[in-house]
């Protein structure tokens, strides 16, 4: 499809496994997003990349917490020694540019439940 | 400190019923972006609209208008003669030039019934 593809939609892992969540940004769009929504929240921003590097990771909230995007397109998020805190659903947004250019477009989120 | 409050936490409306969404921001800067975004159940935030700073006009799109008012630092959102399909979580966010993250309220669940 044309919009922003999150895989997998669903992820139940335990206390302490490694997690990969993908993201599939619109093509062309340069512009790509983290963010996580915990339940009854807004969504809280993770990192930032600007084609392959990451301009802005200031929102990761701990080592644990890893973003690449190495060809500029496709950008895994990569959480370690996973805890129940980590539990939330993962949005991914990729835009032309900045942010406050122009809007962003989500995909759905990949649900996250560490047990 | 960039913060925006949402302090509708769920409103409930019978459809064609209006609903004034309330988003009232803090910033210190005086360039700043304006966003508002929809979240149905599929879970995908939708943008509806943006609007910077200096851009203080009210805008009308289909049955939808926000109503912008620095002075009261405040970015409302009104849906006229609601209709089921309205039904989601609004979210309201604020950005800054030049700055790459949105930081969203922590949003209004809206419920319209048939």
């Amino acid at each position: 499809g044309a919009g922003v593809s999150q895989t997998p939609s669903n992820k139940v892992t335990e206390k302490g496994k490694y997690v990969e969540l993908r993201c599939d940004p619109i093509s062309g769009h340069t512009a790509l997003y983290w963010y996580r929504q915990s339940l009854g929240q807004g969504p809280e921003f993770l990192i930032y990349f600007q084609g392959t590097g990451a301009a802005d990771d200031s929102g990761l909230p701990n080592d644990r917490f890893f973003a690449v995007r190495p060809e500029g397109s496709v950008s895994t998020l990569k959480i370690q020694r996973t805890e129940r805190g980590d539990s939330a659903v993962y949005l991914c947004a990729s835009s032309f540019s900045g942010p406050n250019t122009g809007e962003l477009f989500f995909g759905e989120g990949s649900r996250l439940t560490v047990l | 400190a960039q913060k925006v409050t949402q302090a509708q936490t769920e409103i409930s409306v019978v459809e064609k019923e209006d609903v004034t969404l309330d988003c009232v921001y803090e910033t210190r800067d005086t360039t700043y972006y304006l966003f508002w975004y929809k979240q149905p159940p599929s879970g995908e935030l939708v943008f509806l609209i943006r609007r910077n700073s200096f851009d203080e006009q009210n805008e009308i799109s289909g049955r939808y208008s926000w109503n912008f008012q620095k002075s009261t630092s405040s970015f409302n959102f009104t849906i006229t003669a609601s209709q089921v399909v309205d039904s989601a979580v609004y979210f309201c966010a604020l950005s800054f030039s030049g700055y790459s993250t949105l930081t969203f309220g922590k949003g209004t669940m809206l419920l319209v019934s048939p």
